[in-house]
């Protein structure tokens, strides 16, 4: 089992679409965790940190549930510029960072 | 703004020749500094951690006398990628994290990539 899953994609919605990207870890003793996107050909961009109790950036809420190690990312109302591939990233037992393989993202108009 | 810097940003040579890759981080001193590479519709590998001050720690697989690292100084790492052969070709991607705390998330600089002929 890797250590940090996601699903690949590509996830094709159109513009305005809610979306929602999912990722599973497998350690347990994981301390925090982020989302970062990826443009083509560019290097990942944090997005946002993602917290126990949840939390929002506008159209953007991430949440995290640690019983089932599973991270969430939902993007509301998805524009053009909203596509780009997104990485799921785990901080494991202090210094190691796992990243997950990325979920492509398409918005079409 | 940015805080890493990454350079350079392309490079594109004949087989044979060592490229140095640097990565600073801007307006912060960082201790640790982690190389990844990335082939096209992949995931980030890390190759290496770099310490200040003391030998980088390399991934199982990468090997050391190939990717040379050097961490100097608290704000520069350089990655030489010696001899360098086609198969090499990748974008390679330094990061830093601000402060000591490890739930910190990394920053990444531009990104290089390389090309080799």
């Amino acid at each position: 089992r890797k250590e940090v899953e996601q699903d690949p994609g590509p996830f094709n919605v159109p513009e305005g679409a809610t979306v929602a990207f999912n990722c599973t870890y497998s350690n347990s003793a994981s301390q925090s965790f982020f989302w970062y996107r990826q443009d083509c050909r560019k290097e990942p961009k944090l997005l946002m940190s993602v917290y126990s109790s949840g939390n929002e950036d506008g159209r953007f809420t991430a949440q995290l549930n640690r019983a089932s190690q599973y991270i969430s990312l939902l993007i509301r109302d998805s524009k053009l510029s909203d596509s780009a591939t997104y990485l799921c990233v785990v901080n494991m037992d202090g210094f190691k960072t796992i990243f997950g393989a990325g979920t492509r993202l398409f918005v079409k108009a | 703004g940015a805080v890493v810097s990454q350079h350079p940003s392309r490079v594109i040579c004949k087989s044979g020749t060592s490229v140095k890759i640097e990565c600073r981080s801007l307006d912060f001193q960082a201790t640790t500094m982690f190389w990844y590479r990335q082939f096209p519709k992949q995931s980030l590998m890390l190759m290496a951690t770099s310490n200040e001050g003391s030998k980088a720690t390399y991934e199982q697989g990468v090997e050391k006398d190939k990717f040379l690292i050097n961490h100097a100084s608290l704000t520069l790492s350089t990655l030489t990628v010696t001899s360098a052969h086609p198969e090499d070709s990748s974008f390679y991607i330094c990061s830093a994290r601000r402060g000591q705390n490890s739930n910190q998330p990394q920053h990444f600089g531009d990104g290089t990539r390389l090309s080799i002929l």
